[in-house]
């Protein structure tokens, strides 16, 4: 089975930086991705790594290290609008040609002014 | 707006009530995934459909029933819930199952059962 780790909550300042760390343990691993819910919203897409390194979208970066099982989540220039949960999920092969999505229990952040 | 549409957005049901959840999209795609989110848990992947096909049912008590007519809606059949059952019930598509790790999620379906 699957099982990814990650801070409950993060509280930062608008304007800041804050980071989002996930580990998780996994077989047939193939990816990370990363997706924002906001209260009483649905979950949104934000990014995806299959490979080891960052990726850049605008303000947000994703990070991925598969040797270390870690991947984060980087969010700069922190806007009100972006206190939301962040969940980070493994992509990870369930046989017969199948991909599943397990999903961490997420991180609620506060932006604070 | 992320296309896809689930009906109704909210449902309250007792345990004998059978009742079904509809989820449609609008994007074209070929895969469709039902989840259940409930409160300090993660979300929880119950079933996957591709082209229509199920694929995978991750041990769901039968007491949920999936139905795909085809790649466009997806629904799920409700029949005596238990109290635990209540939960935020998540449609999701991809463009196929080899991109599920780009899901478009619908607002959701928020579940009691008394």
């Amino acid at each position: 089975g699957q099982s990814l780790e990650q801070p409950s909550e993060v509280t930062a300042v608008e304007g800041a930086i804050v980071q989002i760390n996930c580990t998780y343990q996994t077989s047939g691993f193939y990816g990370l991705s990363w997706y924002q819910q906001h209260d009483g919203g649905a979950p949104t897409f934000l990014s995806y790594n299959a490979l080891d390194g960052l990726e850049e979208t605008g303000r947000f970066s994703s990070f991925l290290s598969r040797s270390d099982s870690y991947g984060y989540l980087l969010l700069q220039e922190l806007q009100m609008k972006d206190s939301a949960s962040y969940f980070c999920a493994v992509r990870a092969s369930s046989g017969a040609g199948s991909y599943q999505l397990t999903f961490g229990k997420g991180t609620k952040l506060s932006v604070i002014p | 707006e992320t296309g896809v549409t689930q009906t109704p957005r909210h449902l309250v049901m007792g345990m004998t009530n059978k009742k079904s959840l509809k989820c449609e999209q609008h994007l074209g795609h070929n895969a469709m995934y039902w989840y259940k989110q409930s409160a300090k848990k993660p979300l929880e992947l119950m079933f996957v459909y591709n082209f229509k096909e199920q694929t995978e049912n991750n041990s769901v008590p039968s007491r949920f029933s999936p139905e795909c007519p085809n790649s466009s809606h997806l629904f799920l059949h409700l029949h005596t819930l238990q109290p635990e059952d209540s939960a935020l019930y998540l449609c999701a598509s991809s463009s196929r199952l080899a991109n599920s790790y780009e899901q478009y999620f619908g607002p959701g379906t928020r579940l009691t059962v008394t």
